[in-house]
C-alpha cells in the first residue's frame, strides 16, 4: 500500500517569505499527486495536481509543486506567500489506474501560518 | 453546479445512538469517496464507490459503520451505535474519473458525547 510523508508539521513564516513543503511518497508503481489547501473551518480545495508531462506543475495562488521519480517526491513550493496562506496543506496520492479513480491517500498535513 | 453537497453541516449526539450521514456527489460523477478527518489519524479513505458499487471499504473501521449509494445522486454513511471516538469531521467526494481529479464537500463535523 502507498504511504505519504508530509516532513514539516507546523511551518510559521513572515509575509513575503518563500515557502518550500517537503512531501514524500512510497508507491513503486505509476502515481498521481496532489496538493490540497484546507482553510480554518472550511473544506479541501485542489491547490494542484500532477499526472504526467511536466513534472513541474503550476496551480492556483501562486502555488507550484515539482514531481521528481527518482527521489519519490512532490515538494510545494511559493516564492513569496501572503498572510491569507495561513491553512493546512495536505499532500496526496492516488494509485494510477487508467481512466478510473482510485482513494487518495494523505499525508497528515503541514500546519502553515503566515506572521504579518 | 453546485458541487458535492454534504449535510448536515453539524450534528451532536449522544453515544448510542443512529447517525446518518448525507452525501450528494457532481452529478456526472461516477466515483464518490467517504473520509474521515481527526486530529490524531488526519484524514482516512473509509470507503468509495463507482457507478453506485462499493469498490473498497477496508477503511471501514468496524462493523458499526457501513454506507450506501442507492442511486448516482446520493450516498448514506451511518454509525450505529456511535460512540465518542466517533467523533470527527466526515469528507465525500466525488471525481469523473481520469484525469479530473476530485471534489470534496464541505464536511460533517459529528460530535458523539
Amino acid at each position: 500500500a502507498q504511504s505519504v510523508s508530509q516532513h514539516n508539521h507546523h511551518v510559521i513564516l513572515s509575509e513575503a517569505a518563500s515557502l518550500e513543503l517537503g512531501c514524500n511518497y512510497s508507491y513503486g508503481g505509476t502515481v498521481n499527486l496532489f496538493w490540497y489547501v484546507q482553510y480554518p473551518g472550511q473544506h479541501l480545495q485542489l491547490l494542484l495536481k500532477y499526472f504526467s508531462g511536466d513534472p513541474l506543475v503550476k496551480g492556483i495562488k501562486g502555488f507550484e509543486a515539482e514531481f521528481i521519480k527518482s527521489k519519490f517526491s512532490f515538494n510545494l513550493r511559493k516564492p513569496s506567500v501572503q498572510w491569507s496562506d495561513t491553512a493546512e496543506y495536505f499532500c496526496a496520492v492516488a494509485v494510477y489506474s487508467g481512466g478510473g479513480a482510485d482513494g487518495l491517500t494523505f499525508g497528515k498535513g503541514t500546519h502553515l501560518i503566515i506572521q504579518p | 453546479d453546485a458541487g458535492v453537497i454534504q449535510s448536515p453541516r453539524h450534528e451532536v449526539t449522544e453515544m448510542g445512538q443512529e447517525v446518518t450521514l448525507r452525501c450528494k456527489p457532481i452529478s456526472g460523477h461516477d466515483y464518490l469517496f467517504w473520509y474521515r478527518q481527526t486530529m490524531m489519524r488526519g484524514l482516512e479513505l473509509l470507503i468509495y464507490f463507482n457507478n453506485n458499487v462499493p469498490i473498497d471499504d477496508s477503511g471501514m473501521p468496524e462493523d458499526r459503520f457501513s454506507a450506501k449509494m442507492p442511486n448516482a445522486s446520493f450516498s448514506t454513511l451511518k454509525i450505529q451505535p456511535s460512540e465518542p471516538r466517533d467523533s470527527a469531521v466526515y469528507f465525500c467526494a466525488s471525481s469523473p474519473g481520469g484525469l479530473a481529479g476530485y471534489t470534496f464537500g464541505s464536511g460533517t463535523r459529528l460530535t458523539v458525547v
